[in-house]
């Protein structure tokens, strides 16, 4: 199962709405509503940020939001603030019952 | 306050075993999926694996890159995964995390809770 493909890094300016993009093929992305997306600080555990494609877990900002379309999911972040600037990794079931995760993609705040 | 404490992590010889723990508590271990989630220093998140509820039979599902050589168990009474690790190759240094899954009703995903993790390294 290879990794998904996420680019390597996505910037924007504060205030400006990001995408970052997650390709993957039929049996992970394109065939079940099960991506999730990931935040994570360095030196720190991952967090959970968006699940089955576009739901937020209680606690989560509203300006992240996540979509899919085919075998490309995406996840949103609007009103980018300097404290977005971290790593964000997407994951998705697969039809081996698996989970796989995508390259990981670096936020910069300009 | 739902907790994840994983431990067992240490240096080991190329083709060593180790065994990893999670001690859990804070939620209905025994209703939960576990997974397990590899980092190595630098790099991203990896998939190792998980253990399903015994509701669903104990299932365990594995990476390619490990199957056949890492086991996931758990011990209900102890609120307790684990994850057995043999045949290690150097690829395998990285830090291991737990994290709680859930699948049901149209649900399906982990990483709500996450240990802090536990460093393995597989050196000569």
């Amino acid at each position: 199962q290879s990794a998904l493909t996420q680019p390597a890094s996505v910037s924007g300016s504060p205030g400006q709405s990001i995408t970052i993009s997650c390709t993957g093929t039929s049996s992970d992305v394109g065939g079940y509503n099960y991506v999730s997306w990931y935040q994570q600080h360095p030196g720190k555990a991952p967090k959970l940020m968006i699940y089955d494609v576009s739901k937020r877990p209680s606690g989560v900002s509203n300006r992240f939001s996540g979509s899919k379309s085919g075998n490309r999911a995406s996840l949103t972040i609007s009103g980018l603030q300097a404290e977005d600037e971290v790593d964000y990794y997407c994951s998705s079931y697969t039809s081996s019952s698996t989970y796989v995760f995508g390259t990981g993609t670096k936020v910069t705040v300009l | 306050e739902v907790q994840l404490v994983e431990s067992g992590g240490g240096l080991v010889q190329p083709g060593g075993s180790l065994k990893l723990s999670c001690a859990a508590s804070g939620f209905t271990f025994s209703g939960s999926a576990m997974h397990w989630v590899r980092q190595a220093s630098g790099k991203g998140l990896e998939w190792v694996g998980r253990i399903r509820s015994k509701a669903n039979s104990y299932a365990t599902a594995y990476a390619a890159s490990v199957k056949g050589r890492f086991t996931i168990s758990r011990d209900d009474s102890k609120n307790t995964a684990y994850l057995q690790m043999n045949s290690l190759k150097t690829e395998d240094t990285a830090l291991y995390y737990c994290t709680r899954g859930y699948c049901s009703g149209g649900s399906c995903y982990f990483g709500g809770y996450w240990g802090q993790g536990t460093l393995v390294t597989v050196s000569s």
